[in-house]
């Protein structure tokens, strides 16, 4: 059992390039997020998915779109990159009627942007 | 507003003393809360919650953690640290309040905790 896999593990982009973080999850869950990890912020909650075309902007989603074609994947694309979004990504999944169950993360995308 | 606050950026304890990371809250209504460890260059993992009923939780590792409802507080604790607990810690609160985003999780910024030898 796979869980949250994320792809790829690093990433290095000039400003103004964009790309795809991938997530994908095979544990059927409805609800998919993306957070980014910056030092000492904590998570913070870029986008976030209840079901399969339905997508809504959590704390932090200038510069990024999402969209969930399928239940099993949420990709996470970056527009034009640029150096403030140099930082740490994690999908994470649940239920989503199970709000007394935790959350299951991927490993994280590293993303420099020079 | 819904927050959650990690007093401690880092903490540091002599392996086989108890450990404590601080938690403290502020949510609308009823929280559920979580603790969640990260080890270097991997996600979150999941430790423990408290959803309802007993105030203290026991969790993964041998963790526990006491939920006190008056301080607004969910420490986490384990009676003897093991250098293989030093890691980043996150505590977490879902705001279940009416209206609430689908119970967002809101994360602390993280303790770092150093168990030496």
């Amino acid at each position: 059992n796979a869980g949250v896999t994320q792809t790829p593990k690093f990433q290095v982009l000039k400003t103004g390039q964009s790309m795809t973080l991938q997530c994908a999850q095979d544990m059927n869950h409805e609800y998919m997020s993306w957070y980014r990890q910056d030092p000492g912020m904590g998570l913070r909650l870029i986008h976030y998915s209840v079901g399969a075309g339905i997508t809504d902007q959590g704390e932090v989603p200038n510069g990024y779109n999402v969209s969930r074609s399928t239940t099993e994947d949420f990709p996470l694309r970056l527009l034009s990159a640029a150096p403030s979004q140099t930082s740490v990504y994690f999908c994470a999944s649940r239920f989503a009627g199970g709000s007394n169950q935790p959350q299951h993360f991927g490993d994280g995308t590293r993303l420099s942007i020079l | 507003a819904q927050s959650v606050a990690q007093p401690e950026d880092q903490v540091n304890v002599a392996e086989g003393n108890p450990l404590t990371v601080k938690c403290t809250y502020s949510v609308s209504g009823n929280p559920y809360l979580f603790w969640y460890v990260q080890y270097p260059n991997r996600g979150l993992q999941f430790l423990l919650k408290y959803i309802t009923g007993d105030n203290l939780v026991k969790g993964s590792y041998g963790f526990e953690a006491e939920f006190n409802k008056s301080q607004t507080s969910f420490h986490l604790k384990k009676p003897s640290a093991l250098v293989s607990d030093s890691a980043l810690y996150f505590c977490a609160v879902r705001d279940m309040s009416r209206g609430s985003t689908l119970g967002r999780l809101y994360f602390g910024r993280g303790t770092q905790l150093t168990v030496w030898p």
